[in-house]
Protein backbone atom coordinates (compact mmCIF):
# COMPACT_ATOMS: atom_id res chain seq x y z
CA UNK A 1 0.00 0.00 0.00
CA UNK A 2 1.24 3.38 -0.65
CA UNK A 3 1.80 5.98 1.93
CA UNK A 4 1.25 10.00 1.75
CA UNK A 5 2.79 11.49 -0.99
CA UNK A 6 4.06 14.99 -0.80
CA UNK A 7 6.09 17.52 -3.00
CA UNK A 8 8.19 19.08 -2.59
CA UNK A 9 10.56 18.16 -0.46
CA UNK A 10 12.31 20.71 0.42
CA UNK A 11 11.68 24.56 -0.58
CA UNK A 12 13.48 27.85 -0.02
CA UNK A 13 11.75 31.03 -0.79
CA UNK A 14 12.46 34.80 0.04
CA UNK A 15 9.58 36.39 2.35
CA UNK A 16 7.11 37.76 0.44
CA UNK A 17 6.98 35.08 -2.09
CA UNK A 18 4.28 32.53 -2.86
CA UNK A 19 4.56 29.00 -2.08
CA UNK A 20 2.16 25.64 -2.85
CA UNK A 21 2.63 22.23 -1.45
CA UNK A 22 1.12 19.30 -2.36
CA UNK A 23 0.08 16.09 -1.10
CA UNK A 24 -1.64 12.78 -2.05
CA UNK A 25 -2.77 10.87 0.78
CA UNK A 26 -3.52 6.96 0.97
CA UNK A 27 -6.02 5.30 -1.58
CA UNK A 28 -9.75 5.33 0.09
CA UNK A 29 -8.76 7.60 2.96
CA UNK A 30 -11.44 9.89 3.30
CA UNK A 31 -9.60 12.87 5.97
CA UNK A 32 -6.98 14.89 5.04
CA UNK A 33 -4.90 16.39 7.33
CA UNK A 34 -2.39 19.82 6.99
CA UNK A 35 0.13 20.37 9.74
CA UNK A 36 2.81 23.00 10.78
CA UNK A 37 5.49 21.78 12.26
CA UNK A 38 8.04 24.82 13.65
CA UNK A 39 11.88 23.18 15.08
CA UNK A 40 11.54 21.65 18.50
CA UNK A 41 7.67 21.75 18.60
CA UNK A 42 5.13 19.09 17.70
CA UNK A 43 3.00 19.26 14.96
CA UNK A 44 0.04 21.81 14.89
CA UNK A 45 -2.76 21.30 13.27
CA UNK A 46 -3.77 23.87 10.01
CA UNK A 47 -7.07 22.04 8.35
CA UNK A 48 -8.39 19.13 8.38
CA UNK A 49 -10.36 18.26 5.46
CA UNK A 50 -13.45 15.17 5.25
CA UNK A 51 -13.78 14.29 1.61
CA UNK A 52 -13.63 17.70 -0.25
CA UNK A 53 -15.52 19.85 3.03
CA UNK A 54 -13.38 21.60 5.45
CA UNK A 55 -14.17 20.44 9.07
CA UNK A 56 -11.54 22.62 10.69
CA UNK A 57 -9.42 25.66 9.92
CA UNK A 58 -9.72 27.48 13.21
CA UNK A 59 -5.86 27.70 13.19
CA UNK A 60 -5.15 28.07 9.39
CA UNK A 61 -4.19 31.82 9.06
CA UNK A 62 -6.73 32.58 6.45
CA UNK A 63 -4.97 35.99 5.55
CA UNK A 64 -2.17 34.06 4.02
CA UNK A 65 -2.71 30.68 4.40
CA UNK A 66 -5.25 28.25 1.92
CA UNK A 67 -6.00 24.99 1.13
CA UNK A 68 -7.99 23.15 -0.97
CA UNK A 69 -9.24 19.40 -1.85
CA UNK A 70 -10.25 18.82 -5.46
CA UNK A 71 -12.66 15.81 -6.04
CA UNK A 72 -11.65 14.93 -2.27
CA UNK A 73 -8.48 13.34 -3.10
CA UNK A 74 -5.39 15.12 -3.43
CA UNK A 75 -4.64 18.33 -1.75
CA UNK A 76 -2.68 21.56 -1.98
CA UNK A 77 -1.72 23.66 0.58
CA UNK A 78 -0.33 27.72 -0.38
CA UNK A 79 1.37 30.18 1.70
CA UNK A 80 0.62 34.15 -0.13
CA UNK A 81 2.86 35.74 1.02
CA UNK A 82 5.43 34.27 3.17
CA UNK A 83 6.73 35.44 6.31
CA UNK A 84 10.16 34.47 7.85
CA UNK A 85 8.58 32.85 10.53
CA UNK A 86 6.04 30.48 8.20
CA UNK A 87 9.52 28.19 7.94
CA UNK A 88 8.69 25.37 9.13
CA UNK A 89 7.95 21.16 8.15
CA UNK A 90 4.56 20.54 6.48
CA UNK A 91 3.13 17.55 6.93
CA UNK A 92 0.03 15.89 5.56
CA UNK A 93 -1.72 13.17 6.66
CA UNK A 94 -4.83 10.83 6.03
CA UNK A 95 -6.99 9.06 7.90
CA UNK A 96 -9.98 6.67 7.15
CA UNK A 97 -12.11 8.92 8.82
CA UNK A 98 -12.09 11.65 11.53
CA UNK A 99 -13.17 9.03 14.29
CA UNK A 100 -10.95 9.75 17.66
CA UNK A 101 -8.22 7.52 18.09
CA UNK A 102 -8.14 7.25 14.37
CA UNK A 103 -4.56 6.32 13.21
CA UNK A 104 -3.39 9.05 11.27
CA UNK A 105 -0.55 8.36 8.23
CA UNK A 106 1.93 11.24 7.68
CA UNK A 107 3.65 11.84 4.99
CA UNK A 108 7.63 12.81 4.54
CA UNK A 109 6.80 16.67 5.34
CA UNK A 110 7.86 19.56 3.17
CA UNK A 111 10.56 21.82 4.46
CA UNK A 112 9.99 25.13 3.85
CA UNK A 113 12.66 27.74 4.57
CA UNK A 114 11.64 31.37 4.57
CA UNK A 115 14.70 34.20 3.84
CA UNK B 1 -2.31 27.36 24.63
CA UNK B 2 -0.49 24.01 24.99
CA UNK B 3 -2.81 21.38 25.82
CA UNK B 4 -0.49 18.19 25.70
CA UNK B 5 3.27 18.88 27.55
CA UNK B 6 6.41 16.49 27.06
CA UNK B 7 8.40 17.80 29.77
CA UNK B 8 11.42 16.36 29.08
CA UNK B 9 12.70 17.09 25.94
CA UNK B 10 15.51 14.64 25.70
CA UNK B 11 16.03 10.61 27.19
CA UNK B 12 18.86 8.30 27.03
CA UNK B 13 19.03 4.48 28.10
CA UNK B 14 20.99 1.57 27.52
CA UNK B 15 20.20 -1.21 25.27
CA UNK B 16 18.24 -4.15 26.82
CA UNK B 17 17.59 -1.36 29.48
CA UNK B 18 13.45 0.24 30.16
CA UNK B 19 12.65 3.61 28.42
CA UNK B 20 10.07 5.71 30.03
CA UNK B 21 8.27 8.55 28.00
CA UNK B 22 6.38 10.80 29.92
CA UNK B 23 3.21 13.51 28.57
CA UNK B 24 0.84 15.52 30.38
CA UNK B 25 -2.42 16.93 29.47
CA UNK B 26 -4.74 19.49 30.72
CA UNK B 27 -7.98 18.90 28.82
CA UNK B 28 -10.22 16.79 30.72
CA UNK B 29 -12.14 16.27 27.16
CA UNK B 30 -9.05 14.33 25.55
CA UNK B 31 -10.77 11.22 25.00
CA UNK B 32 -7.96 9.26 23.13
CA UNK B 33 -4.55 9.22 23.81
CA UNK B 34 -1.62 8.62 20.98
CA UNK B 35 2.24 7.93 20.67
CA UNK B 36 4.09 8.47 17.46
CA UNK B 37 7.67 7.89 16.62
CA UNK B 38 9.43 9.90 14.39
CA UNK B 39 12.86 9.68 12.49
CA UNK B 40 14.97 12.35 10.82
CA UNK B 41 13.31 13.43 6.97
CA UNK B 42 10.18 10.98 7.85
CA UNK B 43 6.63 11.69 8.75
CA UNK B 44 5.71 10.48 12.45
CA UNK B 45 4.11 6.75 12.53
CA UNK B 46 1.97 5.67 14.62
CA UNK B 47 3.14 3.68 17.50
CA UNK B 48 0.21 2.80 20.23
CA UNK B 49 -2.70 4.49 21.55
CA UNK B 50 -4.96 3.99 24.19
CA UNK B 51 -8.70 5.40 25.22
CA UNK B 52 -9.33 7.10 28.05
CA UNK B 53 -11.45 4.72 29.55
CA UNK B 54 -8.96 2.41 29.73
CA UNK B 55 -5.47 2.12 32.40
CA UNK B 56 -3.54 0.39 30.21
CA UNK B 57 -2.43 -1.23 26.92
CA UNK B 58 0.02 -3.20 25.64
CA UNK B 59 1.47 -3.93 22.10
CA UNK B 60 4.77 -6.30 22.44
CA UNK B 61 7.63 -4.35 23.87
CA UNK B 62 5.65 -0.97 24.12
CA UNK B 63 2.88 -0.23 27.19
CA UNK B 64 0.98 3.05 27.79
CA UNK B 65 -0.46 3.58 30.63
CA UNK B 66 -3.03 6.58 31.39
CA UNK B 67 -3.49 8.00 34.90
CA UNK B 68 -6.77 10.41 34.45
CA UNK B 69 -7.14 11.93 37.50
CA UNK B 70 -3.59 13.15 37.19
CA UNK B 71 -3.91 13.72 33.61
CA UNK B 72 -0.66 11.47 33.08
CA UNK B 73 0.40 9.02 30.36
CA UNK B 74 3.38 7.32 30.08
CA UNK B 75 4.98 5.04 27.64
CA UNK B 76 7.16 2.47 28.25
CA UNK B 77 9.59 0.34 25.75
CA UNK B 78 10.93 -2.76 27.17
CA UNK B 79 13.56 -3.89 26.54
CA UNK B 80 15.11 -0.90 24.81
CA UNK B 81 16.92 -1.37 21.35
CA UNK B 82 19.16 0.88 19.71
CA UNK B 83 16.38 0.95 16.53
CA UNK B 84 14.69 2.40 18.87
CA UNK B 85 15.99 5.78 19.08
CA UNK B 86 13.45 8.62 17.82
CA UNK B 87 11.59 11.34 18.62
CA UNK B 88 8.67 10.29 20.43
CA UNK B 89 5.64 12.40 20.26
CA UNK B 90 2.34 12.20 22.69
CA UNK B 91 -0.82 13.11 21.48
CA UNK B 92 -4.29 13.51 22.71
CA UNK B 93 -7.67 13.47 20.32
CA UNK B 94 -11.39 15.37 20.96
CA UNK B 95 -14.29 13.66 19.45
CA UNK B 96 -13.88 15.03 16.11
CA UNK B 97 -10.19 13.55 15.79
CA UNK B 98 -8.93 17.25 16.23
CA UNK B 99 -5.00 16.00 17.78
CA UNK B 100 -3.26 17.99 19.48
CA UNK B 101 0.91 16.91 19.94
CA UNK B 102 3.19 17.85 22.62
CA UNK B 103 6.63 19.38 21.36
CA UNK B 104 8.30 15.47 21.30
CA UNK B 105 11.20 13.25 23.54
CA UNK B 106 14.17 12.35 21.67
CA UNK B 107 15.11 8.81 22.91
CA UNK B 108 18.60 7.63 22.31
CA UNK B 109 19.22 4.21 23.03
CA UNK B 110 23.23 3.23 23.32
CA UNK B 111 24.68 -0.18 22.73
Amino acid sequence: EAGVAQSPRYKIIEKRQSVAFWCNPISGHATLYWYQQILGQGPKLLIQFQNNGVVDDSQLPKDRFSAERLKGVDSTLKIQPAKLEDSAVYLCASSLEFTAGGEQYFGPGTRLTVT
Amino acid sequence: DQQVKQNSPSLSVQEGRISILNCDYTNSMFDYFLWYKKYPAEGPTFLISISSIKDKNEDGRFTVFLNKSAKHLSLHIVPSQPGDSAVYFCAATLLRGDMRFGAGTRLTVKP
